[in-house]
């Protein structure tokens, strides 16, 4: 069974702070995505990354696939009251049809 | 604009009640997703879809039901409506095209609350 955490759970923090969130499994990925949900919202696709250690930059927001495809991590440069939302990791697995989310990091930035 | 619809953003419902929740998506997707999404829990998946009349069971099918007679409309079927099932419900949509690495299209949920 794959064990995937994402933490924190939640993080609140004031605009223009730095900010890295975590997606962690004991198994390996063929790609992950990230989601960002904004309140009142369904999920948003932010980016995908496929190969061990990439790195992909999306403005202030830089995602990064383990060298192991194990885990990732998204860091935020400089938050802005609009990144408030909760950040969802979905890996996959070889051949595997079904997605899989996490619990998610629930993000607050105050202004 | 690619685009999921929900039939219903906010639904109240009584014990016992038959709930319909219809999701139709525009971008003719083979495959379509219900989940349902609870504090703490992050989104858990109810059922799927790879295709018109063919479903399959997610993580937590039990207490629901899906229709999918339509490649563009999947619905889900509470057919005795508990207060446990009161929660938010999403749908979702994707391509089978493999290069697209599966990218999910989300409705903008309805929220259910079971009195």
């Amino acid at each position: 069974t794959q064990l995937l955490e994402q933490s924190p759970q939640f993080l609140s923090i004031q605009e223009g702070e730095n900010l890295t969130v975590y997606c962690n499994s004991s198994s390996v990925f063929s790609s992950l995505q990230w989601y960002r949900q904004e309140p009142g919202e369904g999920p948003v696709l932010l980016v995908t990354v496929v190969t061990g250690g990439e790195v992909k930059k999306l403005k202030r927001l830089t995602f990064q696939f383990g060298d192991a495809r194990k885990d990732s991590s998204l860091h935020i440069t400089a938050a802005q009251p609009g990144d408030t939302g909760l950040y969802l990791c979905a890996p996959r697995s070889g051949g595997s049809y079904i997605p899989t989310f996490g619990r998610g990091t629930s993000l607050i930035v105050h202004p | 604009d690619v685009k999921v619809t929900q039939s219903s953003r906010y639904l109240v419902k009584r014990t016992g009640e038959k709930v319909f929740l219809e999701c139709v998506q525009d971008m003719d997707h083979e495959n379509m997703f219900w989940y349902r999404q609870d504090p703490g829990l992050g989104l858990r998946l109810i059922y799927f879809s790879y295709d018109v009349k063919m479903k399959e069971k997610g993580d937590i099918p039990e207490g629901y039901s899906v229709s999918r007679e339509k490649k563009e409309r999947f619905s889900l079927i509470l057919e005795s409506a508990s207060t446990n099932q009161t929660s938010m419900y999403l749908c979702a949509s994707r391509s089978s095209d493999r290069s697209s690495y599966n990218e999910q299209f989300f409705g903008p949920g309805t929220r259910l609350t079971v009195l």
